[in-house]
Formats: C-alpha cells, structure tokens, sequence
C-alpha cells in the first residue's frame, strides 16, 4: 500500500523551530518529487514548497522562503521540512504530498499523507 | 502565478449540474488540477491536465479550459459531492492552488 506518514508537528513559541518528517512506503521514493502542502484551521490548501526526485531542484512559497527549507534522504525514503523564525500564521496541518513526476510539476498530487498538526503561539 | 475560483460557496441540491471556475494569472498552459477535499479529509485529484479524470473518479466530474479559464463541471450532483473544490496549477512556481468553492446543500 502506497502510505506517506508524517511527524514531527508540535506547539512552539513565535521565533521557533521545528523540523517535520515524513516516511513513504509502497512505491520507490527516490523517483518522484515531494510537496509539503499545508492548511490553516478552517482555511484552504496553500503549497509550501516542492523537491524533486534527486534532492537537485527545491522551490518554495514566498510565504516561507528563507525560513523553511525541503530536503529529502532517498536511503530512508524520507522527506523533510526545516521550518525556523516561525510565526502564528504558519499554524496548520502540514501535509506530505507524493508528486507523479520525477521533477514536480507539468504533473498532479497524487498521494497525501494524514498531516501532521503545528502550532505557533506563545 | 495567482489562482481565484469563483464562486467562494454555493448551495445546490442532488442532480443538479454545478459549474466552478477557476482562473489563472497568466498562462498556466493546461497544467491545471482539480482537488476534492471532504471535511476532516486528505484532498483527492479528480482531474489532472485541465480534462483528464483520474482513475476512479465518477464521470459526471468533468474538467475543461486552457490558458488562464478552466471550469470544473459536476453533471447530476451527489450527495457525495458535497465538499470543497481547489483548483491547482503545477506550471511555475509558486505551485499555487486556488482559494476553494464549498459546495453544500440547498
């Protein structure tokens, strides 16, 4: 079975870090590029940032840029996301999302993990 | 690349035909994708490439447009349908997906 499952979300104060994980199974990792994609309580979808297949290209939503940083280890089918100075708007669930492409994009979202909860607030 | 949808909400009943736009700030060409997301539920492709339904989603979803304007177009909704509609474009980054249409019952 085809499963992202994501860790790592917890309640930190303004200013903080925190690095989210994301293991895959059931189908070969180091072949498709990887998403994080979160989501605002009561609020829609906003991507965060993409990594493709090799680790060789990463792009990121203004929202984040030079706060987060997406990276991905292919020997533990493993994805991540470094998130510092975060602020009470990152709050959300943040999703692991698989790509059908190799790059990331001319292509889908095709598999989603269950999320995993952050919460920035003093 | 800003994505907006229009509209926001809107109240329909079971059957009836329900058509949500979604439209680019520039060209996204037809690299344009359909996400349904249930409460308390990961989003799920229905359409990717502007037309083509994924495997498994009903035939009454379908997905037209190229450019800048696309359309989602349920023909004879069902009361599984009922859910929040986000456009999304993989052309340039930022990847950005659309603000949503909720639909729910009339």
């Amino acid at each position: 079975e085809v499963q992202l499952v994501e860790s790592g979300g917890a309640v930190v104060q303004p200013g903080g870090s925190l690095r989210l994980s994301c293991v895959a199974s059931g189908f070969k990792f180091e072949n498709y590029g990887m998403h994080w994609v979160r989501q605002a309580p009561g609020e829609g979808l906003e991507w965060v940032s993409l990594i493709s297949w090799d680790g060789g290209s990463t792009y990121s939503a203004d929202s984040v840029k030079g706060r987060f940083t997406i990276s991905r280890d292919n020997s533990k089918n493993s994805l991540y996301l470094q998130m510092n100075s975060l602020r009470p708007e990152d709050t959300g669930l943040y999703y692991c999302v698989k790509d059908l492409d190799s790059r990331g994009y001319y292509s889908y979202m095709d598999v989603w993990g269950k999320g995993t909860t952050v919460t920035v607030s003093s | 690349i800003q994505m907006t949808q229009s509209p926001s909400s809107l109240s329909a009943s079971v059957g009836d035909r329900v058509t949500i736009s979604c439209r680019a700030s520039r060209s996204v060409t037809t690299n344009l994708n359909w996400y349904q997301q249930k409460p308390g539920r990961v989003p799920k492709v229905l359409i990717f490439g502007a037309s083509t339904l994924q495997n498994g989603v009903p035939p009454r979803f379908s997905g037209s447009g190229s450019g800048t304007d696309f359309t989602l177009t349920i023909s004879g909704l069902q009361p599984e349908d009922f859910a929040t509609y986000y456009c999304h474009q993989s052309y340039s980054s930022p990847f950005s997906f659309g603000p949503g249409t909720k639909v729910d019952v009339k």
